[in-house]
């Protein structure tokens, strides 16, 4: 069975510095994919990165970009610039590229961006 | 973009009444969509997945009986809670991703928030 831990609860920091939230997950498979997802206060859930795990090259979208270690089972999210929308539920999720194809949720990151 | 519809987004009723949940793929068709269950301040557990014209595939631990699903069709699927009680108070959102999109994320709705008297 797959598992996903975040090990970090919470998480605070300034406006405009830059945050690495942690995720560690445990698989056999060779082919999935990791999704971080963002969900604010609001709790709709919204997709904030996604990584194949084929591919080698990090992704990136604008200030949010990932660090994928695939031999250390690691994908990290990293945001710069941090803003005060930033503020949110972050989870991070693994999916085998097979089957079912269900979502395994960590267990979350609690960030909060202070102005 | 994709665009996953839940209804409703709240619902408050009596103990044992059963309430059902629906959620919709509003601009694609979606063969498997899941169901989860978050409680305050906790991660999204997966209850179910929602298999259109079949059986649905439960979690351990989640009684079937008490959580009924259909996925009568390709855009629509739905969860209801039958004779509902307090512990069944919680956020409920369902997610579905596109038929034949293997590669692609899932889409969620809003959530529905339950809570029962």
């Amino acid at each position: 069975a797959q598992t996903v831990t975040q090990s970090q609860p919470e998480m605070s920091v300034q406006e405009a510095e830059t945050v690495t939230l942690s995720c560690t997950y445990d698989t056999s498979e060779n082919n999935y994919y990791l999704f971080w997802y963002k969900q604010p206060p609001s709790r709709q859930m919204i997709l904030v990165i996604r990584q194949e795990a084929y591919k080698q090259q990090n992704a990136t979208e604008n200030r949010f970009s990932v660090n994928f270690q695939k031999a250390a089972k690691s994908f990290s999210l990293k945001i710069s610039d941090s803003q005060l929308g930033d503020t949110a539920m972050y989870f991070c999720a693994f999916r085998v590229d097979q089957g079912a194809q269900k979502l395994v949720f960590g267990q979350g990151t609690r960030l909060t961006i202070n102005p | 973009g994709a665009v996953v519809s839940q209804h409703p987004s709240w619902v408050i009723c009596k103990s044992g009444t059963s309430v059902k949940i629906e959620c919709r793929s509003l601009d694609f068709q979606a063969t498997t969509m899941f169901w989860y269950r978050q409680f305050p301040k906790q991660s999204l557990m997966l209850m179910a997945t929602s298999n259109e014209g079949s059986k649905a595939t439960y979690e351990q631990g989640v009684e079937k009986d008490k959580f009924l699903i259909n996925h009568a069709s390709l855009t629509l699927s739905t969860l209801t809670v039958t004779s509902a009680h307090p512990e069944d108070s919680s956020f409920y959102i369902c997610s579905a991703g596109e038929t034949g999109g293997w590669n692609q994320p899932q889409h969620f709705g809003d959530g529905t928030r339950l809570s029962i008297l």
